[in-house]
This record gives C-alpha cells, sequence and structure tokens, in this order.
C-alpha cells in the first residue's frame, strides 16, 4: 500500500530552528508538497519538490531524496505565527496526491 | 478574487438526512475535488472533477455524489447521512497545466459536518 509517515507533534521554541520529517512509500512519483495548516482554517501550499535536492523560500526551505524516499521541511528562526500542522503529501504515479497525517508543530516562547 | 467558496462553514445533520454542499471558484481552474480531513489521518479524496461534465471517484467515494455541470461549481452530496461521515470537508481546485508539474491545490476554507 501507499504510506506516508511524519511526526505526530513537535515542540519548538521561538527564534529556533526546526526539521520536519517526511517518508513516503508509494506507486510512483510525481513530486511531493508541503502544507501549512492553521488551526480551523484551510492547507495553504508551502513547498514543491520533483527533484532531489534543496528548495529555500525565505525562512522556509524544503528538501527531497527520491531515493531514500525522504523529505524535510526546515524552519529558520520560528516565530509563533508558525505554530501549524504541516502536511506532506506525494503525487502517485496516477498523478493523484497522497497525504501524511501532518505534523502539529508547537511554537513556546 | 474570492478564490475557492464553501458552504455551509458548520452543519448538523440527524442520521438518513441529505444534504448538499456547495463549492465554487472563480480561477478558471479545470481540476476541482473534495476531500475529508479526520483526526489523525491524511486528507482523503472523496470525488474529483477535470472538467465540466466529468467527474470520477476518489479514495473514499461511497455515501457521496458530484456532479460538474459549470467550470465554477462542484457540489458535494450526501445522499443519507451517517455517523461516520462526521468530518470536516474541503473542497480544492487547481489548474492542470501540465499535469505532472506542480498543480498546487487552493482550498477552500472547509465545512464542518455532525452527523447525529
Amino acid at each position: 500500500g501507499q504510506n506516508i509517515d511524519q511526526p505526530t507533534e513537535m515542540t519548538a521554541t521561538e527564534g529556533a530552528i526546526v526539521q520536519i520529517n517526511c517518508t513516503y512509500q508509494t506507486s510512483g512519483f510525481n513530486g511531493l508538497f508541503w502544507y501549512q495548516q492553521h488551526a480551523g482554517e484551510a492547507p495553504t501550499f508551502l513547498s514543491y519538490n520533483v527533484l532531489d535536492g534543496l528548495e529555500e523560500k525565505g525562512r522556509f526551505s524544503s528538501f527531497l531524496s527520491r531515493s531514500k524516499g525522504y523529505s524535510y521541511l526546515l524552519l529558520k528562526e520560528l516565530q509563533m505565527k508558525d505554530s501549524a500542522s504541516y502536511l506532506c503529501a506525494v503525487k502517485d504515479s496516477n498523478y493523484q496526491l497522497i497525504w501524511g497525517a501532518g505534523t502539529k508543530l508547537i511554537i513556546k516562547p | 478574487n474570492a478564490g475557492v467558496t464553501q458552504t455551509p462553514k458548520f452543519q448538523v445533520l440527524k442520521t438518513g438526512q441529505s444534504m448538499t454542499l456547495q463549492c465554487a471558484q472563480d480561477m478558471n481552474h479545470e481540476y476541482m475535488s473534495w476531500y475529508r480531513q479526520d483526526p489523525g489521518m491524511g486528507l482523503r479524496l472523496i470525488h474529483y472533477s477535470v472538467g465540466a461534465g466529468i467527474t470520477d471517484q476518489g479514495e473514499v467515494p461511497n455515501g457521496y455524489n458530484v456532479s460538474r455541470s459549470t467550470t465554477e461549481d462542484f457540489p458535494l452530496r450526501l445522499l443519507s447521512a451517517a455517523p461516520s461521515q462526521t468530518s470536516v470537508y474541503f473542497c480544492a481546485s487547481s489548474s492542470l497545466d501540465g499535469i505532472s508539474g506542480a498543480n498546487v491545490l487552493t482550498f477552500g476554507a472547509g465545512s464542518r459536518l455532525t452527523v447525529l
């Protein structure tokens, strides 16, 4: 079967750096997405990786290793507003998105 | 731009009742979809559409119907509500510029449904 694994919850301190991991086993691979979802709100797009390596967007970076079935989202200079769930999703061979359950990130002052 | 508009935001139903969740987008997106989100689980695809007149089933289609008569609208119908359909429902749309590309989903605000 197809599977996306992410930690359920992580805690970090304001101003610090946190890395959220995502491992996947899917039938085919056509890209990996990270979405941010604040409590009670809709998911919003953060990043997309289809080739191995690091994609940087301001305070957020996303890394992909296709051979290892592994990605991470790196958040730098954490702010209280970064408290949210982070969803990893992989587009499979049928171009359908398979979603992880999400990682709830708690930021403490 | 309004983006993706979902109504209602909250709904309480009794078992056996039917209802329709409305979804409209103003971005001229070809692709529209319905997901449900339950605690501890990833988003699960219910139904999707790649254009007017075309719909297909996702991972969890049972108990739900959809239609796509226009590019803008994609309503989700619950035929006979069951407590297992208590969930948060999201409508999402995207363009289909190169289906293998980074077609980013734009989500509606969500509809929280409780079936008693």
